[in-house]
């Protein structure tokens, strides 16, 4: 399967702390991509980081993708109550026209 | 103005039946797609169409039939509906392997 994986499955931490989400993945990839997911909703595109980069910024989230050991790890800091929500690691698959999703991670900002 | 939308947003039918889901996307995206998003939140492509064109099927049964009348739609017929084809129904679109954007979702119910 091309099926990636994620982990932790869940996470539940206090608000103002710093949450990390990983992804692993077995092809070769064009990007990848992390998605949100509020409950009950669509999924939010994040961040794409391309193949031949290593790390991005956008706002308070860092992603970094090592392609040698086909993983990507997504870093939100300072987190809030709103950014409770599950969160989707996606592989643009090389030769193939389609987004291939990880499990998710379920994130919960307490209070 | 909704750049991936699609109806309905809830289907509950009795099995044997033979429904449709219809999305439209406004953003000029060639590649259009339909993911199933299991009851443990796991998210398959099921087909991806390039300019009208089928490119992807992800050995999903023949009971289901994506149909792109432009490349602006990518509508989906699923015929005597089964309990296991309960689950959410996501379309997105993307151009240039970029970022997706998918729609709300279609909550199918089959009883």
């Amino acid at each position: 399967s091309q099926q990636g994986e994620e982990d932790p499955q869940a996470l539940s931490i206090q608000e103002g702390e710093n949450a990390t989400m990983n992804c692993s993945y077995k092809t070769s990839i064009n990007n990848l991509q992390w998605y949100r997911q509020n409950s009950g909703r669509g999924l939010v595109h994040l961040i794409l980081i391309r193949s031949n980069e290593r790390e991005k910024h956008s706002g308070r989230l860092r992603v970094t993708l090592d392609t040698s050991k086909k993983s990507s790890s997504l870093l939100i800091t300072a987190s809030r109550a709103a950014d409770t929500a599950s969160y989707f690691c996606a592989t643009d698959v090389q030769g193939a026209q389609k987004l291939v999703f990880g499990q998710g991670t379920r994130l919960t900002i307490n209070p | 103005d909704t750049a991936v939308s699609q109806t309905p947003k809830y289907l509950v039918t009795q099995m044997g039946n033979d429904k449709s889901i219809k999305c439209e996307q406004n953003l000029g995206h060639d590649t259009m797609y339909w993911y199933k998003q299991d009851s443990k939140k796991f998210l398959k492509i099921m087909f991806s169409y390039n300019n009208k064109e089928l490119i992807i099927n992800e050995t999903v049964p023949n009971r289901f039939s994506p149909k792109s009348p432009d490349k602006a739609h990518l509508n989906l017929h699923i015929n005597s509906l089964e309990l296991g084809d309960s689950a959410v129904y996501f379309c997105a679109s993307s151009q240039d392997r970029a970022e997706a954007f998918f729609g709300q979702g279609t909550r199918l119910t089959v009883v």
